[in-house]
């Protein structure tokens, strides 16, 4: 049982460039979540999909795209990465309580 | 104002001690209240959940809630060397798709031996 997974665990770009992140859980959850996490602002939520087949935008979409490719796997997207990108993202899923997949250290030159 | 404020830190308390944290948000309609722990380089991890007004301990921490102020808060007693890390409040948001969280910023806690 290996909870949440996360891959890649840190990646580097480009400005302009496009990456996918990719997330799986294994707790049959139904609602995931993306995160992203800056210095002094906690974490904010940039997409989450209720179930299989439904996504909605968090506090911080813009810039972002996301699929729920099935109960398991939710994928985050970045079409064109800007600087203002660079930031720690995290997934989670729930039933209730959300638990926290290890994190992708993302930084945009 | 931020829709959940916890007390900026950091909190250096010596070690035995009991470390004070607090979080204040702003939706009266808010049901559900988390504390996550997170340790520098690493992930969330829940350590307490608190849904009914009052009190709940479990172990050396102790989550209480007052629905009434909008506030929780987590007290940490006998704190240790291993509980020198970042604390998240975080409250549910209901709405009609699914059950979100707000998180507040976090208070950064040293524990000194």
């Amino acid at each position: 049982n290996a909870g949440v997974t996360q891959t890649p665990k840190f990646q580097v770009l480009k400005t302009g460039q496009s990456m996918t992140l990719q997330c799986a859980q294994d707790m049959n959850h139904n609602s995931m979540y993306w995160y992203r996490q800056d210095p002094g602002m906690g974490l904010r939520l940039i997409y989450y999909s209720a179930s299989e087949g439904t996504t909605d935008k968090g506090e911080v979409p813009n810039g972002y795209n996301v699929s729920r490719l099935n109960k398991r796997e939710f994928s985050l997207r970045l079409e064109s990465a800007a600087p203002s990108q660079t930031s720690v993202y995290f997934c989670a899923s729930s039933l209730n309580e959300q638990f926290f997949g290890p994190g992708t250290r993302l930084t945009v030159l | 104002q931020k829709e959940v404020e916890q007390n900026s830190g950091p909190l250096s308390v010596p070690e035995g001690a009991i470390a004070s944290l607090n979080c204040t948000y702003s939706d009266r309609g808010s049901q559900s209240f988390f504390w996550y722990r997170q340790y520098s380089g690493k992930s969330p991890e829940l350590i307490m959940f608190i849904y009914s007004n009052g009190d709940k301990e479990d172990g050396r921490f102790t989550a209480q809630l007052n629905k009434a102020s909008q506030y929780v808060s987590l007290l940490i007693r006998d704190s240790q060397p291993s509980d020198s890390a970042t604390y998240l409040c975080a409250v549910n948001q209901w709405s009609s798709n699914d059950y979100k969280l707000s998180f507040g910023a976090g208070t950064t806690v040293t524990v000194r031996a």
